[in-house]
């Protein structure tokens, strides 16, 4: 298993650029995150989805859009970007749920770094 | 709603020495809880969740954590640093109400020194 793959790994933008993040897992996880990564503020989830189909915003999704048409894809499109949206984006998978099983939790991606001038 | 807090931005320890990265939660119910920890220029990577049961959670790299319900606390401990253990570590919570989504510290940076 290559487990979640991001691409690209780093990327520059001009302000007003639209570009996508890609990610994709190959464990059959129904679950599936983006979070960005900033310095003295931790993980911060924009958003997730439960399973193809379905989304919902998370702690700061403004700027941001997903789709989720196939298990194994979750792409994070940013339409118009910012030099706020400078960070570091992590996606992550899971099964449907981080339950009572010891071995639940969520299986990150190596990350893309987004810088935004 | 959940939160944890990490009080230290950094944890300095000799090799060899035992350490600790303290976290703290507050959630309603009961608390599922995990350590993650990052190393540089990479994603995160699972040590050990707390679900119920056993107050001391043994996960990889040798790590540990003790669960204390009075104190709201979840601290990540080794017997004996190794300077590879230097890294990013985080602590994170289960959503309330949600089966997958976690709410995660601000993080404790560790490093280990010969």
């Amino acid at each position: 298993n290559a487990g979640v793959t991001q691409t690209p790994k780093f990327q520059v933008l001009k302000t007003g650029q639209s570009m996508t993040l890609q990610c994709a897992q190959d464990m059959n996880h129904e679950y599936m995150s983006w979070y960005r990564q900033d310095p003295g503020m931790g993980l911060r989830l924009i958003h997730y989805s439960v399973g193809a189909g379905i989304t919902d915003q998370g702690e700061v999704p403004n700027g941001y859009n997903v789709s989720r048409s196939t298990t194994e894809d979750f792409p994070l499109r940013l339409l118009s970007a910012a030099p706020s949206q400078t960070s570091v984006y992590f996606c992550a998978s899971s099964y449907s749920g981080l339950g009572s099983s010891r071995q639940e939790t969520q299986y990150f991606g190596p990350g893309t770094r987004l810088l935004v001038l | 709603a959940q939160s944890v807090a990490q009080p230290e931005d950094q944890v300095n320890v000799a090799e060899g020495n035992p350490l600790t990265v303290k976290c703290t939660y507050s959630v309603s119910g009961n608390p599922y809880l995990f350590w993650y920890v990052q190393y540089p220029n990479r994603g995160l990577q699972f040590l050990l969740k707390y679900i119920t049961g056993d107050n001391l959670v043994k996960g990889s790299y040798g790590f540990e954590a003790e669960f204390n319900k009075s104190q709201t606390s979840f601290h990540l401990k080794k017997p004996s640093a190794l300077v590879s253990d230097s890294a990013l570590y985080f602590c994170a919570v289960r959503v309330t109400g949600t089966a997958s989504k976690l709410t995660f510290g601000t993080g404790t940076r560790l490093q280990v020194t010969l």
